[in-house]
């Protein structure tokens, strides 16, 4: 069975450095999707992507945060200057060919800012 | 704001012992209420999508009732591995599809 998988399984890094988190979406979908879930708390939308430009974005997703879909399989996150309030994990999420489709979620990236 | 609240916060069953989570919503032109599965360390994993009110879906031992307010799933003789946090989350009008999740109920099922 198809599935989203996500690269690293954990990232640790200190604060101010910039990470790359990197997701493979389900082949044929076309809508691509970031949230994170910090420890104990719900699971918060990011940003949707789709036709290679945002579609939505939350007040989370500042100038700190880009997505980029750099080739036909690849969706990455990336977080240009980290800060210890984005220790969470963060999920990739694809859906097929609807906006009201089911999202597809991935394992997850555990990221720790220290 | 969209809203989804999830209760109860944790349920513990016997093994056998059937009950319900209730998940209440506040979704501005609601397009779909999704249920997912939860184990730690773990992405949510999809189990039923409700479209319109007085639908009901259905999976092994778990069903999902949806109405105008809230949506409830049913667990029918539960067994350990049912284990698990279950989320609740809805789709909005918005552009981009956001899903809007509960808190979750973490679910423990003794043997």
């Amino acid at each position: 069975e198809p599935e989203v998988t996500q690269t690293p399984s954990h990232q640790v890094t200190q604060m101010g450095q910039e990470v790359i988190l990197r997701c493979v979406p389900i082949s044929n979908h076309l809508y691509f999707y970031w949230y994170r879930q910090i420890l104990g708390q719900k699971v918060e939308f990011l940003v949707s992507f789709y036709n290679n430009e945002i579609s939505e974005k939350s007040e989370i997703f500042d100038d700190q945060f880009s997505v980029e879909r750099p080739d036909g399989s690849n969706f990455t996150l990336k977080i240009r200057s980290t800060k210890l309030e984005d220790s969470a994990m963060y999920f990739c999420a694809s859906g097929s060919g609807s906006r009201t489709d089911t999202q597809y979620f991935g394992p997850g990236t555990r990221l720790t800012v220290l | 704001e969209d809203q989804v609240t999830q209760s109860p916060e944790a349920l513990r069953l016997q093994e056998g012992e059937s009950s319900s989570l209730n998940c209440s919503y506040t979704v501005s032109g609601l397009r779909g209420l999704f249920w997912y599965r939860q184990d730690p360390g773990k992405g949510p994993e999809f189990l039923f999508t409700l479209y319109s009110a007085g639908e009901e879906k259905e999976k092994e031992r778990l069903k999902a009732t949806l109405t105008k307010k809230e949506s409830f799933l049913h667990i029918t003789a539960p067994k350990p591995e049912d284990s698990a946090t279950y989320l609740c989350a809805g789709a909005g009008g918005g552009a981009g599809n956001m899903l809007t999740f509960g808190g979750g109920t973490r679910l423990m099922v003794k043997p």
